[in-house]
C-alpha cells in the first residue's frame, strides 16, 4: 500500500480480555517499530524488527505484551489480560535502508481503551 | 546510550513570526535525523530527513540544519501560520535499532 496501515483504528475492550493490533508496513520496508503513547505523554518504544534478525524487545513493559512479524510482512502486537494502564494509542512505523536513506513512516495508530 | 532533548517544551508565537525548534543528541554516531509533526490524536507525519553527511535540508517553508559535531539540529519554520500548530518531534536512529525520540516541542501559532 501507499502508507503504513494499522487496524483497528479504535478498540474498546474489557479489562482482562486479550487484544490484537495489526500493522501493515510499506511494501519492501525491512524495519518495523511499535511505540505506545499515553494521553499527553511522549512516545514509548516497545519493540523493533529488522528483517530476519532477532527483534529488540527491550521496550515491552511486561510478559503480557508480545509481537510477531514474519519476514518483511504484517506485524501483530498482542496484549493479554488487558489492564486499564494499557489504554493508549499504539503506533507502528516502518522504514527501509534504500540508497543510504532510512526514513521512517508512521501509521495513524490504534487507540486502545480498556474499561 | 543516545539521549535526545528538545527545547523549548512549548512555544507560542503570533502568526507570521518565524519558528525555531531545537533538538540535541548525545551520541554523534547517527545514521540520520528525522523531524516529525504530530497533530492531536493523530499519528506522526514525516517533515524532513537529514542524512548524517548533510548539513541542511529544505522543504517549502521548512529548513532543518544538522551539526553532528555539536550534537544539534534546528528546525526553522518561516512565516508561521495557525495550521503549523502541532507538536514537533525529532528522532535519531543508530545504524541499527530503534528510533530515539525527543519529548517534543508543542507549538501554538495564534492568529
Amino acid at each position: 500500500g501507499a502508507g503504513v496501515s494499522q487496524s483497528p483504528s479504535n478498540k474498546v475492550t474489557e479489562k482482562g480480555k486479550d487484544v490484537e493490533l495489526r500493522c501493515d508496513p510499506i511494501s519492501g520496508h525491512t524495519a518495523l517499530y511499535w511505540y505506545r503513547q499515553r494521553l499527553g505523554q511522549g512516545l514509548e518504544f516497545l519493540i523493533y524488527f529488522q528483517g530476519n534478525s532477532a527483534p529488540d524487545k527491550s521496550g515491552l513493559p511486561s510478559d503480557r505484551f508480545s509481537a510477531e512479524r514474519t519476514g518483511e510482512s504484517v506485524s501483530t502486537l498482542t496484549i493479554q489480560r488487558t489492564q486499564q494502564e494499557d489504554s493508549a494509542v499504539y503506533l507502528c512505523a516502518s522504514s527501509s535502508r534504500t540508497g543510504g536513506i532510512s526514513e521512517a513512516f508512521f501509521g495513524q495508530g490504534t487507540r486502545l481503551t480498556v474499561v | 546510550k543516545q539521549e535526545v532533548t528538545q527545547i523549548p517544551a512549548a512555544l507560542s508565537v503570533p502568526e507570521g513570526e518565524n519558528l525555531v525548534l531545537n533538538c540535541s543528541f548525545t551520541d554523534s554516531a547517527i545514521y540520520n535525523l528525522q523531524w516529525f509533526r504530530q497533530d492531536p490524536g493523530k499519528g506522526l507525519t514525516s517533515l524532513l530527513l537529514i542524512q548524517s553527511s548533510q548539513r541542511e535540508q529544505t522543504s517549502g517553508r521548512l529548513n532543518a540544519s544538522l551539526d553532528k559535531s555539536s550534537g544539534r539540529s534546528t528546525l526553522y519554520i518561516a512565516a508561521s501560520q495557525p495550521g503549523d500548530s502541532a507538536t514537533y518531534l525529532c528522532a535519531v536512529p543508530p545504524s541499527w535499532g530503534k528510533l530515539q525520540f525527543g519529548a517534543g516541542t508543542q507549538v501554538v501559532v495564534t492568529p
